[in-house]
Order: structure tokens, then sequence, then C-alpha cells
């Protein structure tokens, strides 16, 4: 089936813009976590949707950042201002929620802040 | 605090030489250790767990709570085993802590 997939791939935009991002998720995963990779950097913990609970978003670096997930499908990570520190590639991974799952991730978004 | 270091940004192996990638992580709680692998090109994908104490494409990995480790190990590394190896943690809140990335090449 399919895996969980991310748009757009590449993102270039000019400081002080808002951008967004989209993360559909494999069908049935109840968890769904946004992930941020900056360059020769490992991967930072952002926000983690499970189910019907509030979401974890002690992992956002600012108020900048926000992100929705309607249900258990499509998630969108919100960056509003966005500064030249926020680019990286923001990866997106899914997973059953249950103990042990394995998450299957994305192929990132690459977004780059001029 | 949470934290997972791989000291090493690159390692070199010959082909058919054992290979081992360090990973040290600092938590107060049970911890679930994870080692995930980018092949270029290729997503990141879990590569094996300890709690499933499995040998994955000949890679092995134990967790030593005393010196909170929990290496990468491969007797006889091949082309193939090239990429890019990531530690991970995972918290009992479900989060996930990586660490920085281990750029492994075998050298043929």
């Amino acid at each position: 089936g399919a895996g969980v997939s991310q748009s757009p791939s590449n993102k270039v935009t000019e400081k002080g813009k808002d951008v967004e991002l989209r993360c559909d998720p494999i069908s049935g995963h109840t968890a769904l976590y946004w992930y941020r990779q900056r360059l020769g950097q490992g991967l930072e913990f952002l926000i983690y949707f499970q189910g019907n609970s509030a979401p974890d978003k002690s992992g956002l670096p600012s108020d900048r950042f926000s992100a929705e997930r309607t249900g258990e499908s499509v998630s969108t990570l919100t960056i509003q201002r966005t500064q030249q520190e926020d680019s990286a590639v923001y990866l997106c991974a899914s997973s059953k929620g249950l103990p042990d799952a394995e998450q299957f991730f994305g192929p990132g978004t690459r977004l780059t802040v001029l | 605090a949470q934290r997972v270091t791989q000291p090493e940004k690159l390692l070199s192996v010959f082909k058919g030489a054992p290979v081992e990638l360090k990973c040290n992580y600092s938590y107060s709680g049970s911890p679930e250790l994870f080692w995930y692998v980018q092949y270029s090109r290729q997503r990141l994908q879990l590569l094996l767990r300890h709690i499933s104490r499995e040998s994955i494409k000949g890679f092995t990995a134990d967790l030593n709570k005393g010196e909170t480790s929990f290496h990468l190990k491969k007797p006889f590394a091949q082309e193939e085993d090239s990429a890019m190896y990531y530690c991970a943690l995972r918290t009992t809140g479900n989060q996930f802590y990586f660490g920085t990335g281990t750029s492994l090449t075998v050298i043929p």
C-alpha cells in the first residue's frame, strides 16, 4: 500500500512569509510525528499526535510553529513569519500507535527560507 | 534531560571487516532503543529495536543499561551497508530522541 506522503517536496520562501507543510499518514495509523532535521544535525522532535488525545507539542521551538491533525488523517505543520533558521528538512512519520510500533517515515519537505 | 549521542559522524571500514557504530543515551526512565537507517535516496526506515533482540541484515545491538549504550555491530561489513545510521530513544511518553547520525562507508 501507499506509504507516508508529504507535500510539497521542496519549498522556497522569503523570510517573514508563512508556510504550510502537509503529511498524509498511512491509513489506519493513529500516531503521527513531525520532526525537523537541520543540515548536519539529527532529527529534532516537534510534535506528536495520538488518536483523539491532545497532541504533545513540547518539541515545538516557538509559537510561530503549529500543527493540526483532523482525526487520524492528514496533518499540516504551519510555520508563521519564517526565519532563515527554519530552513531544514521537515519529516513526518506515522505508526499504529501501539507499544513498540514501528514508525514509517515520509520523504520529507525541504524548506529553504531566503 | 533525554539525549542520544553518536560520537562518530563518519565511519569507514573495508568490506569484510567488523563494524561497530556507537550510541550512548541519557534517560532517567526505562529506555526503548532503536536503530534507523537511511540508504542513499531512500527514506529513513527502522533497522532494529532492542526489544525484539533480532539480527537484521546481519546487524545486532545489545542494550547495556550499565553503560547506557546501544552500539550497533556487524561482524562482516558489506558494500550495501553503506548508509546513514541513526540511534533513537523512545520515552514512556512516546517521544523519540534521535542522535545526529553516523555515515558509514564500506570500502570495496
